[in-house]
Parts: C-alpha cells; structure tokens; sequence
C-alpha cells in the first residue's frame, strides 16, 4: 500500500461545477498538507496548505484535513476551464523549522478537465 | 515563474551514460530539494540538501548523488543510466522560517526532462 493513495481519475466536470478532490494516506505522522496544481509540461506550484485538522478557505478552494481518518480534500467552486491540470496531494512531517525539513510525499495526482 | 532555475530542459543520453543536472533556487532560498517524476511512481522525493549541507534523504538510487555549493546552486548526478531513468527530474526550494506552524513552501523548477535510450 502506498502511503498516500490519490484516484489518477481522468475527473471531467462541467464548467461552473463543484469539484471535490480527495487522498488517503496511512503515515499518522504526517502534520503538513498541502494541495499543489501542475499544468501539462510544467512544475507544481502550491494552492493551499494546512497545519494539522481543519479547513483552509481561499477564494474558490477550500481543502480539508480530518487526521482521524487520514483523508484531505480539496473543492474547488464555481470551477473554470483554466483549473484543468492536474491536482496533486502533498504532505510531510515537517521538522526542526516547521515544515519541510523533509520532503514532500505525493499522491499520484487527479487529472481534472472542466469542459466550457 | 516561480525563480527556480534548471538545465537543461531537455536531455537524451544512452545507457550506462553518466548525466548532470543543475539547479538554481530562488534568491534568498537556502534549501533545495530533487525529485523525480515518472508516469508509474509519480512524483516522488529524492534529497534535500540546506545550505550547502545533505539534510534529508528519500528514495535517492546509490547511483544518483547530488551536491549544492557554496553560492547555492546544487547539482544531481545520475551514472549507469537505465531505461527505468526515463523521467522529469524537479528541483525546489524553499526558505527556513523560524514559527513552527508555518510550513516552508517549496517553489519547483520547470523540470528537466531525461530520455535514457
């Protein structure tokens, strides 16, 4: 079992659609999780983070962090065909200044198409 | 642009072959981090190094080794190439903030892509 379990999808919405994206992970350690966005042929670049449990609000995305069931979720509302890409789950231990002492543990990322 | 830097872009080589790959981070970025990208495995981390120093190993192959200099840049060296090398290879970087709830957000580079033929 991988440590952080994510559907490749293809996930195709209609534009102006709520979207919801989840993973799973089994290392209870695990305190920092983050929602990183990557374009075809291009770097991920982070959405959100969160410290722990709870609900982080951005604009049209919201993510979710429940650690007693080891699963985070990201929403995206009001979606736009310009939020095609792929969504990638992240997370890590974080260390001795916080986070990030140690590497990033990815989901495999969904790939999501909002059709116009 | 996220101000992380890497050549080359492209790079095709042959098995058994011996390639470098280079980074520059953001300015003011003392941690750098590789990982590789490939259609089974994902993305997955490879080593970080902090100012100048081996801070974290992950899935890193005794073939593959990296370094970051002294002005910062770091460079990862894949040797005895195989055809399972064959993906994008990301650099990051990040700052070290000093609050314990703030998490050091990794900036990744454009990748480079290796073809081991």
């Amino acid at each position: 079992q991988k440590e952080v379990e994510q559907d490749p999808g293809p996930l195709s919405v209609p534009e102006g659609a709520i979207v919801s994206l989840n993973c799973t992970y089994s290392n209870s350690a695990f305190q920092y999780f983050m929602w990183y966005r990557q374009y075809s042929r291009k770097g991920p670049e982070l959405l959100m983070y969160t410290y722990s449990s709870g609900n982080k609000e951005d604009g049209r995305f919201t993510a979710q962090v429940d650690k007693s069931s080891k699963y985070i979720s990201l929403f995206i509302r009001d979606s736009q065909p310009s939020d095609s890409a792929t969504y990638l789950c992240a997370m890590t231990r974080g260390g001795y200044s916080g986070g990030g002492a140690d590497g990033l543990t990815f989901g495999k990322g969904t790939h999501l198409i909002i059709q116009p | 642009d996220s101000g992380v830097t890497q050549t080359p872009k492209h790079l095709i080589t042959a098995t058994g072959q011996r390639v470098t790959l280079r980074c520059s981070p953001r300015s003011g970025d003392l941690s750098v981090y590789w990982y590789q990208q490939s259609l089974d495995q994902g993305l997955q981390f490879l080593i970080q190094y902090y100012n100048g120093e081996e801070r974290a190993k992950g899935n890193i192959l005794e073939r593959f080794s990296a370094q970051q200099f002294p002005d910062l840049h770091s460079e990862l060296n894949l040797s005895s190439l195989e055809l399972g090398d064959s993906a994008l290879y990301f650099c990051a970087s990040s700052l070290e903030r000093t609050n314990w709830d703030l998490y050091n957000e990794q900036f990744f580079g454009p990748g480079t892509r290796l073809t081991v033929l």
